[in-house]
């Protein structure tokens, strides 16, 4: 089975919180990330966290970790139309990045 | 310059044919990528290139063939492609390939579709 498993959908309405969850297995994961996909284009990094922190702030964004149960969690304060996106979470571990495979975001007004 | 470029950005090709995606990156990372990305799917990984040298190669057929002129610039020479290799190519950078650190930097991509 997949390494990053991340629920595959989620409908928001506008100005609400989301909240998109990640379970990953690799245990020497040093840093996990949160990336956006809009249609169309490339990814783009939204945050990233190191495995040493427990929650790390940016703006609307908040991360959780939980390394003892590998959850990993991204919360979108007020949400907008503009977060519509996919969103993949990936894991690092000297090397090569493990994405899970992403959960759409659907923002509705 | 915090970006990554990819051209063309859209690719019709036949199957006989040859072409050849580009990327560029002038951040000075020491690490490129490719991937390959279905609708819907996560990236998947093709081959990384760490200080000009091929670092990975995940079982790609041969039919795709990397190359890495200078530390700026990666291609991907393609031929005789298959309709199923029709998807998004994405080319991405970072600091470094072994660092525990390795925040990626990914170009628009490049959409290809074989006919």
């Amino acid at each position: 089975g997949e390494d990053v498993e991340q629920s595959l959908f989620l409908s928001v309405r506008e100005g609400d919180s989301s909240v998109i969850n990640c379970t990953y297995t690799d245990s020497s994961s040093t840093y996990l990330y949160w990336y956006k996909q809009e249609p169309g284009a490339g990814l783009q990094l939204l945050t990233y966290i190191f495995s040493n922190m427990d929650m790390k702030q940016d703006q609307r964004l908040t991360v959780l970790l939980n390394k003892k149960d590998k959850h990993l969690s991204l919360r979108i304060a007020d949400t907008q139309t503009g977060d519509s996106a996919i969103y993949f979470c990936a894991e690092s571990s000297w090397g090569k990045f493990q994405f899970g495979a992403g959960t759409q975001v659907v923002v509705t007004p | 310059d915090t970006e990554v470029t990819q051209t063309p950005k859209h690719l019709v090709m036949g199957m006989t044919n040859k072409k050849s995606l580009k990327c560029e990156q002038h951040m000075g990372h020491r690490a490129m990528y490719w991937y390959k990305q279905k609708a819907k799917k996560p990236p998947e990984l093709m081959f990384v290139y760490s200080y000009e040298k091929l670092s990975i190669n995940e079982s790609v057929p041969s039919r795709f063939s990397p190359e890495c002129p200078n530390s700026s610039l990666l291609n991907l020479h393609l031929h005789a492609l298959q309709p199923e290799d029709s998807a998004l190519y994405l080319c991405a950078s970072s600091q470094d390939w072994e660092g525990s650190y390795n925040e990626q930097f990914f170009g628009p991509g490049t959409r290809l579709t074989v006919l």
